[in-house]
């Protein structure tokens, strides 16, 4: 079955660098999502990514933050000065254009990265 | 209200026991509902879609009450791999183009 796949799996960095997060989504899939888990928290919305542009984003995705679509198949997180709260695991995600409806299709995660910063 | 509130737990069951899982969510335009499970530290896995008829797949039954803004999932004849957090996640939007919006999750532990 095809996944997402995100590299590193654990990131550590000092604060105030920066840091790129790399995520390959299934390759027929058109919708990407970045998300974020704060250990012992809920999964939290960043931003969502559809034809090369920025569809939605959350009040945490401000600009320290940029997403990019580099070529045909990574799609990246950066963020530009880290901070110690940014520590947390960061999912990417992808969905399909089909048909899905009123339902949508569902978004498929991958196995995330988890940002320490130190 | 929160956006989407669960059960707090944990659940202890033993093997073979049926568990249910209750959530509610306070934007009544939500177009679309899911239950995904996420094993410690790992991430989300689709579990099932919540069709407003209910919905059943195998061991696992999911109903949503949308006058209630009340989502459930039954697990029957639970095994130790059902072990998880199960999340209950919302899509506040229809269509493809769409952000989900989780609930914290609640924990399941079945014990042999």
């Amino acid at each position: 079955e095809p996944e997402v796949t995100q590299t590193p799996s654990h990131q550590v960095t000092q604060m105030g660098q920066e840091v790129i997060l790399r995520c390959v989504p299934i390759s027929n899939h058109l919708y990407f999502y970045w998300y974020r888990q704060i250990l012992g928290q809920k999964v939290e919305f960043l931003v969502s990514f559809y034809n090369n542009e920025i569809s939605e984003k959350s009040e945490i995705f401000d600009d320290q933050f940029s997403v990019e679509r580099p070529d045909g198949s990574n799609f990246t997180l950066k963020i530009r000065s880290t901070k110690l709260e940014d520590s947390a695991m960061y999912f990417c995600a992808s969905s399909h254009a089909g048909r899905g409806g009123v339902m949508g299709q569902p978004q498929h995660f991958g196995d995330g990265t988890r940002l320490s910063i130190l | 209200r929160k956006e989407v509130e669960q059960d707090p737990g944990p659940f202890n069951v033993p093997e073979g026991a049926t568990v249910a899982f209750n959530c509610t969510y306070s934007n009544s335009a939500s177009q679309s509902f899911f239950w995904y499970r996420q094993d410690c530290r790992k991430e989300p896995k689709l579990l099932m879609s919540v069709y407003s008829s209910g919905n059943e797949d195998g061991r696992f039954t999911a109903q949503l009450n949308r006058a209630s803004q009340y989502i459930s999932l039954l697990i029957r004849d639970s095994k130790l791999s059902d072990s998880a957090t199960y999340l209950c996640v919302v899509n506040p939007r229809g269509g493809s183009n769409y952000k989900l919006t989780f609930g914290k999750g609640t924990l399941l532990t079945v014990n042999p």
